[in-house]
This record gives structure tokens, sequence and C-alpha cells, in this order.
């Protein structure tokens, strides 16, 4: 079974700033990962999949990469509505699917 | 697309209830449907899923034995039917479409859109 581990658990950053999150699988998944945002009172939302691919609606300031089992969200300049928590996703035993913990972006 | 969950509430240990996931604005019938459940604790946790024809069902260990998911195409409404609740159980139960079905396959897709999601609490 896949285990995916996301850091920090936190970031605190300012509005504009660069925003990275990492996603960790513990062991190769390809490039089968997606992310999701929620915020609170809200159900997750499908942000990026196939890692580096935007969901329909999601803005350029999102962008999402990989390097063997490492995972990056970054998130170019953060804007108000982007403080939220996001999760990872892996689907290698689909159709069941594995999330990561969340990191939650918080304004400092 | 439009996915409405129903159902939650608050029910004793040993307990049962089903949930039902309404769902429109699209073709039902033709896409597989999971139930992903959360909690601050242990986060989101896919529990079930099933196909569009529902010939083929899926279950995470923590409910194997005690949950059945279903459907009724005719009426665009998915179910989760809970027995021997446990105080674990407790969650946010969500409904999220799960992938395009064909006459012979069921293709992989990212869970997209979710439900808002129906809170079930399990507790004496």
């Amino acid at each position: 079974e896949v285990v995916l581990t996301q850091s920090p658990a936190t970031l605190s950053l300012s509005p504009g700033e660069r925003a990275t999150l990492s996603c960790r699988a513990s062991q190769s998944i390809t490039f089968y990962l997606a992310w999701y945002q929620q915020k609170p009172g809200q159900a997750p939302r499908l942000l990026m999949y196939d890692a580096s691919n935007r969901a329909p609606g999601i803005p350029a300031r999102f962008s999402g990469s990989w390097s063997g089992t490492d995972f990056t969200l970054t998130i170019s300049s953060l804007e108000p509505e982007d403080f939220a928590v996001y999760y990872c996703q892996e689907r290698s035993n689909w159709p069941r699917g594995t999330f990561g913990g969340g990191t939650k972006v918080e304004i400092k | 697309v439009q996915l409405l969950e129903s159902g939650g509430g608050l029910v004793r240990p040993g307990g049962s209830l089903r949930l039902s996931c309404a769902a429109s604005g699209f073709t039902f019938s033709t896409y597989g449907m999971s139930w992903v459940r959360q909690t601050p604790e242990k986060g989101l946790e896919w529990v079930s899923a099933i196909s569009g024809s529902a010939d083929t069902t899926y279950y995470a260990d923590s409910v194997k034995g005690r949950f059945t998911i279903s459907r009724d195409n005719s009426n665009n409404i998915l179910y989760l039917h809970m027995n021997s609740l446990r105080a674990e159980d407790t969650a946010i139960y969500y409904c999220v479409q799960s992938g395009y079905c064909s006459p012979t396959t069921w293709y992989p897709a990212w869970f997209d859109p979710w439900g808002q999601g129906t809170l079930v609490t399990v507790s004496s």
C-alpha cells in the first residue's frame, strides 16, 4: 500500500508570497498523483491531476511537478482565496485512493 | 454536475444508517461512484466504489462486511448502507464521481466532483 507524506503540516505565508507544498510517495506511482484544495466547510476540490495538469478553471498560478516519488504543488503568488488545506492523492490501486495528511496554508 | 448527500445523523454504536446521494447534470449510469469520508484525526479515507452498471464494487478493509454500496440508475441515486457502526465511523461522508464507464471498461479517473457531504456521528 502506498503511503503519501505531505510536508509541511502548516505553511504560514503572506499574500503575494510563493507557496511550495510537498507530497512524497512511499513507492513509485509514476505521475499518477492529484492535488485537492479544501476550504473550511467545503468539500475538497480537484486542483491538479496527473502531477502537473491543472483541472478546468484552476488559475495558472497553480503548478505541479514531480521527480521520482517526490511531488510538488507550487502557488506562485498567494491570493487571499488560496489560504486553505491542500491534499495529495494517488490511485495506484484504483478505484481505491490514498490521501496524504494535508498541508494547511495559513495567513502569516 | 451536482451531487447531494443526505441521510447522515446520530446513531448508537452497533446501529445502522443509510446514506443517499442524489446525482444530476450527467448520465449517472455511465459513471462509477465512490464514497470518501473525512475525520479530523484520520483525514480523508476512501470507503467504497461502484461501477456504473453496479456489477463491480470495492470496499476499504475498515468497512468490508459492514457497509454495502449500491445504486439506483433509474432514479440517479447512490447509496451507502452502513451496519454495525462504530465510533471510528464518525465522519463526514462525501459522494464522489469516479470515472467514466463504457459497456466494457471502467476508466480510471480522479475524484471529481464531490458532494457537499453528510455528517455521521456514532455515539451512545
